[in-house]
């Protein structure tokens, strides 16, 4: 049984740039969150969807959003990149928020 | 704010000992508290949770703590073993907001041979 799907699993971009980054839960799951890590920090919250629709954000930028597809995928997206941005993106699925199953990960850096 | 403090930051035990990782929270509305495993490369992985309507759970050589009253709780893992080298993550989740997992800032786990 697949887990949760990342894709890519390594990105670099340039500062000023723009960013997707791709999840897919495991199967039957309808909840979708996306987290960010940075390096020696624990994971904080980005944004959650719900059957389609945004249901928690966390304390970031406009320059981030995400969307939920009907399969349940789920896409999240950064513009105008900044250093800053650099970091491990996590995806995680569940079936009614609680039980959180993480993904690896996709590794952004930011030149 | 939501906080979660998490010592130590890195911990090294002898194999075979028993680790000990602690957690405060801030929010008294938190009643779920899950414990992350995550090795290099990796996603977390959780190992063990609890809720708050309970003080210990234990599940094989892993067992966790909660004191609601002192908002603390805590992972003991005894006769540790190579493989539990990683670093864990302590987490809270506040009720109704259950979108939203708050994480400790982590421990790095040394088991030594």
């Amino acid at each position: 049984d697949a887990g949760v799907t990342q894709s890519p699993t390594h990105l670099i971009k340039t500062r000023g740039q723009q960013v997707t980054l791709r999840c897919s839960p495991i199967s039957g799951h309808k909840s979708v969150s996306w987290y960010q890590q940075v390096l020696g920090q624990g994971p904080q919250f980005i944004f959650q969807y719900y059957e389609k629709e945004e249901r928690g954000r966390g304390n970031f930028p406009d320059r981030f959003s995400a969307r939920q597809f009907p399969n349940y995928s789920s896409e999240l997206n950064v513009n105008a990149l900044l250093l800053g941005d650099s970091a491990l993106y996590l995806c995680a699925s569940s079936l009614q928020g609680r039980g959180y199953t993480f993904g690896s990960g996709t590794r952004l850096t930011v030149v | 704010g939501e906080n979660v403090e998490q010592h130590p930051s890195t911990l090294s035990v002898q194999e075979g000992d028993s680790a000990v990782i602690k957690c405060t929270y801030s929010d008294s509305a938190s009643n779920y508290f899950p414990w992350y495993k995550q090795e290099l490369g990796k996603g977390p992985q959780l190992i063990i949770d609890i809720r708050s309507n309970v003080g210990e759970k234990k599940d094989q050589r892993i067992a966790v703590t909660l004191n609601k009253t002192a908002k603390h709780f805590s992972l003991h893992i005894t006769e540790t073993q190579p493989e539990d080298s990683a670093v864990y993550f302590c987490a809270a989740v506040p009720i109704n907001r259950d979108d939203k997992i708050i994480f400790g800032k982590g421990t790095r786990l040394h088991i030594l041979p």
